[in-house]
């Protein structure tokens, strides 16, 4: 299974958005709604923002919100902070023996 | 509150063994899905295996054969034993409470590093 293609880096400056890319293919996420989100600080571990494609658990911000269309999901991050420069993963179900796969990573950066 | 805690971690030459157990409180290991996901030095997160919790397991094709996921009820800890360690099983560990069908992972361990070396 590969991992899902997500670009480098993005950045933005505080209080714009940022959107990052996920693209993977029509046996993860083109094929189910179940494309999640983490926020990963340096030296920390990863922190789930966006589940089920658009969900977000209880204590994330609503800056923090997911799509996706087809074989490509996304994540915005709205009214950027300089606490938002962190570490993004995507990833997605990929049926029931290869369960998860994960995104390349972005880094985004607060100007 | 829920809490994961990795221990085991360490320097472990290839082809030896190690065994990473995941300590949890506020919730059931064995009532859960559990999962052990990594992260190579400087690169980007990786699922290894889960657990559900009827026991059925799985693993990621490159540690299939090698490394065997399992739980204790009594001491509410899961585990990974870790055998013919390679040089790129070098990683930090972590541990995931996983939700039921394995789509996503809601609460992970602050990790355990396992560095393969001679």
């Amino acid at each position: 299974q590969s991992a899902l293609t997500q670009p480098p880096s993005a950045s933005g400056s505080p209080g714009q958005s940022v959107t990052i890319s996920c693209t993977g293919t029509s046996s993860d996420v083109g094929a189910y709604n179940y494309v999640s989100w983490y926020q990963q600080h340096p030296g920390k571990a990863p922190k789930l923002i966006i589940y089920e494609v658009t969900k977000r658990p209880s204590g994330v911000p609503d800056r923090f919100s997911g799509s996706k269309s087809g074989n490509t999901a996304s994540l915005t991050v709205s009214g950027l902070q300089a606490g938002d420069e962190a570490d993004y993963y995507c990833s997605s179900y990929a049926g029931s023996s290869n369960l998860s796969v994960f995104g390349t990573g972005t880094k985004v950066t607060v100007l | 509150e829920v809490q994961l805690v990795e221990t085991g971690g360490g320097l472990i030459q290839p082809g030896g063994s190690v065994r990473l157990s995941c300590a949890a409180s506020g919730f059931s290991v064995s009532s859960n899905y559990m999962s052990w996901v990594r992260q190579g030095p400087g690169r980007g997160l990786e699922w290894v295996s889960i657990i559900y919790s009827d026991g059925t397991t799985y693993y990621a094709d490159s540690v299939k054969g090698r490394f065997t996921i399992s739980r204790d009820k009594s001491k509410n800890t899961l585990y990974l034993q870790m055998n013919s360690l390679r040089l790129e099983d070098a990683a930090v560990y972590y541990c995931a409470r996983t939700v039921v069908g394995g789509t996503h992972f809601d609460y992970w361990g602050q990790g355990t590093l396992v560095t393969v070396s001679s």
